[in-house]
């Protein structure tokens, strides 16, 4: 089995500044690594994923995350946001042998980006 | 390509009645799942199909709980009895492939009275 947590329920942030979002996991098996986000009033949407090979991914919209795979950590970085980041975010895990379909997410962690 | 379409938007119903939703996936997506989330908790697998079968159900939360996909296109998730814990939103997701992302309807919110 697999568990996903998001240590900040809410981080709110100013215009332009940095943000972390912290997400580790626990699991017995490999696990494929994923951050989605939900804007106001809309689906759920896939932001990054990490599969295989380097463990820096990055997001068309400046995000990135860094897989650890001793800390068992996903974080989610972006060095300088804008009002139009503001969402929830949540980091979800799938064991290795069914890639992505029954994901167990955690939480979610609220980004709000004050201007 | 609209998305993935789940209706109704919104359901309420008095305990102990039976509620059925429908999601329709993206046209070419032949897997579908379902995903359960309440007031500050992130999405629960509950089940999904490839085509028209139902792989996984064992994360249904009780017998009340069943899904269908009887021509591998539509799906409808019943809740039969329902109780005030079910209230909850009902999240559809679809992709095309193993490994392929998944893309998540905006969800039928569900209230039992």
């Amino acid at each position: 089995a697999q568990s996903v947590t998001q240590l900040d329920s809410q981080v709110p942030v100013f215009e332009e500044a940095p943000v972390e979002l912290r997400c580790n996991y626990s699991s017995s098996v490999s696990v494929y690594l994923f951050w989605y986000v939900q804007y106001p009033n809309q689906g759920l949407q896939l932001l990054l994923k990490y599969l295989s090979g380097s463990t820096l991914v990055e997001s068309i919209n400046g995000f990135e995350a860094e897989f650890n795979k001793s800390q068992t950590s996903f974080h989610l970085r972006k060095p300088s946001v804008h009002i139009s980041d503001t969402a929830e975010y949540f980091c979800a895990v799938s064991p290795y042998n069914n890639a992505g379909n029954m994901l167990t997410f955690g939480g979610g962690t609220r980004l709000m980006v004050k201007p | 390509d609209t998305g993935v379409s789940q209706n109704p938007r919104h359901k309420i119903t008095k305990r102990g009645q039976n509620v059925t939703f429908r999601c329709d996936p993206i046209s070419e997506h032949n897997r579908l799942y379902w995903y359960r989330q309440t007031l500050g908790q992130g999405p629960e697998f509950l089940t999904y199909f490839q085509n028209e079968a139902q792989l996984e159900k064992s994360r249904l939360l009780s017998d009340r709980f069943s899904a269908e996909r009887p021509k591998g296109s539509f799906s409808t998730l019943e809740i039969q009895r329902t109780e005030q814990g079910d209230s909850a939103m009902y999240l559809c997701a679809s992709s095309l492939e193993l490994g392929e992302k998944l893309f998540f309807g905006s969800g039928t919110q569900l209230s039992v009275l």
